[in-house]
């Protein structure tokens, strides 16, 4: 399997339900990002981690607890969630601070917060 | 701060006619530019990138795009679009070093018969 994978891509979960989504990278990449992609909103950088440290957080609310327990994952573990924190979740890998690198991005995962 | 402008937020374009999509960076220094594609319910592709060089570089799909430095633009043109490009375009900037990677707002392009 190659690039970026998300699981699952579709979720609903109340507002008191605990639950994580999951991302892989089968591209050697040192660094990996969570994104949030709002109706009629741009692409919101939420968490980035730099080989396995969290190296920034964009005063997202704690809600949402990122984990990189490598280089090849990401999670993002929800809880207490509220409606408008539904949206498509963006999880992307890139080799970290080498010149001519882009970031690649899995297929999202739809969340549906109700 | 790095921003990232996209003044279009939809454009119609007829199968077959050229396409144009408008970007604008603000920041310091040159930096690494992006174009990416966004079908519906799907992730980012990216199309094409600009480091430095030759201005015009040349991507997947028939996309090209043109960096001028004097207009802090980098847009993004196809000579003829076909119906499966009608998706979501963001233009994206990244510092020369760092990881972090900010979008414009997107462009929906639409084609007609």
């Amino acid at each position: 399997e190659t690039g970026v994978t998300q699981t699952p891509r579709h979720l609903v979960m109340g507002m008191t339900n605990k639950k994580s989504l999951k991302c892989e990278q089968h591209l050697g990449h040192n660094a990996m990002y969570w994104y949030k992609q709002s109706a009629k909103k741009p692409l919101e950088l939420m968490f980035v981690y730099s080989l396995e440290e969290r190296v920034e957080n964009n005063s997202v609310p704690s809600r949402f607890s990122p984990e990189c327990p490598n280089s090849s994952h990401l999670f993002l573990h929800l809880h207490t969630l509220q409606p408008e924190d539904s949206a498509l979740y963006l999880c992307a890998s890139s080799q970290a601070d080498r010149e001519g690198t882009e970031a690649f991005f899995g297929q999202g995962t739809r969340l549906t917060v109700v | 701060a790095q921003s990232v402008t996209q003044p279009d937020i939809h454009i119609t374009v007829s199968e077959g006619a050229s396409l144009e999509l408008r970007c604008n960076y603000s920041y310091g220094a040159t930096p690494y530019l992006f174009w990416y594609v966004q079908s519906p319910g799907q992730g980012l592709q990216l199309l094409l990138k600009y480091f430095s060089g030759d201005t015009l570089v040349q991507g997947i799909k028939g996309f090209e795009a043109e960096f001028k430095r004097s207009q802090s633009s980098f847009n993004l043109r196809k000579p003829s679009v076909h119906w499966s490009d009608a998706a979501e375009y963001f233009c994206a900037v990244r510092r020369a070093a760092g990881n972090k990677l900010t979008f414009g707002g997107g462009t929906r392009v639409l084609v007609k018969p």
